[in-house]
């Protein structure tokens, strides 16, 4: 199965300020036939089932503020919210779907600082 | 606008079973390949299983640890996917969560409550 490693489990941001979680996959998600990666981000805010934000590692859902972003290569990846809302405080998953068993990231906490 | 439903849970002694049910609409049931997932209590996503489309085959692909205990399936006249859970065990308390796609997990239920306890 592939693992996937968040860091950090848990971060506390400032309102507007920068948040950055990693992710880092066991083996590559590029699959070549399409070169695309095969990595999402998703977001669970409190007493909600997740929601889907980011696909191909760098790709918004549609909906999803402009101030999310997914970036990286390889097996490392990063979800970036450029300026911090009250509304982002969730926990937020990697996951890959490159191979089942589909596999996600143990979590990272987002909190207001 | 897209809802999936899921129903089923409940409280359910260790050993026994369960079948839940996920009923999808606002989009085509017949062409999404349906996932189940499941949050144990104050812990992370778990995926359990998933079935493809019939145009895609109709094939099942499940976590390892549920291979042979848990069984998916669809109905698609019903637009309705279930899972089937036997020998249940007290690590199987979670919220259980249908979800659709196979190129990320694109909607996702409510969830339904499954607690396995004496």
């Amino acid at each position: 199965d592939i693992v996937m490693t968040q860091s950090p489990d848990s971060l506390a941001v400032s309102l507007g300020e920068r948040a950055t979680i990693s992710c880092k996959s066991s083996q590559s998600l590029l699959y070549t036939s399409d070169n695309k990666y095969y990595l999402g981000w998703l977001q669970q805010k409190p007493g909600q089932p997740p929601k889907f934000l980011i696909r191909w590692a760098s790709s918004r859902e549609s909906g999803v503020p402009d101030r999310f972003s997914g970036s990286g290569s390889g097996t490392d990846f990063t979800l970036t919210i450029s300026s911090l809302q009250a509304e982002d405080v969730a926990i937020y998953y990697c996951q890959q779907f490159y191979t089942t068993p589909y596999t996600f990231g143990q979590g990272t906490k987002l909190e207001i600082k | 606008e897209v809802q999936l439903v899921e129903s089923g849970g409940g409280l359910v002694k260790p050993g026994g079973s369960l079948r839940l049910s996920c009923a999808g609409s606002g989009f085509s049931f017949s062409n999404a390949w349906m996932n189940w997932v499941r949050q144990a209590p104050g812990k992370g996503l778990e995926w359990i299983a998933q079935i493809k489309s019939k145009p895609n085959g109709g094939t099942t692909d499940y976590a390892t640890p549920m291979k042979g205990r848990f069984t998916i399936s669809r109905e698609d006249s019903k637009n309705t996917a279930y899972l089937q859970m036997n020998t249940l065990e007290t690590e199987d308390t979670a919220v259980y969560y249908c979800a659709t796609g196979g190129l990320g997990l694109d909607y996702w239920g409510q969830g339904t409550l499954v607690t396995v306890s004496s």
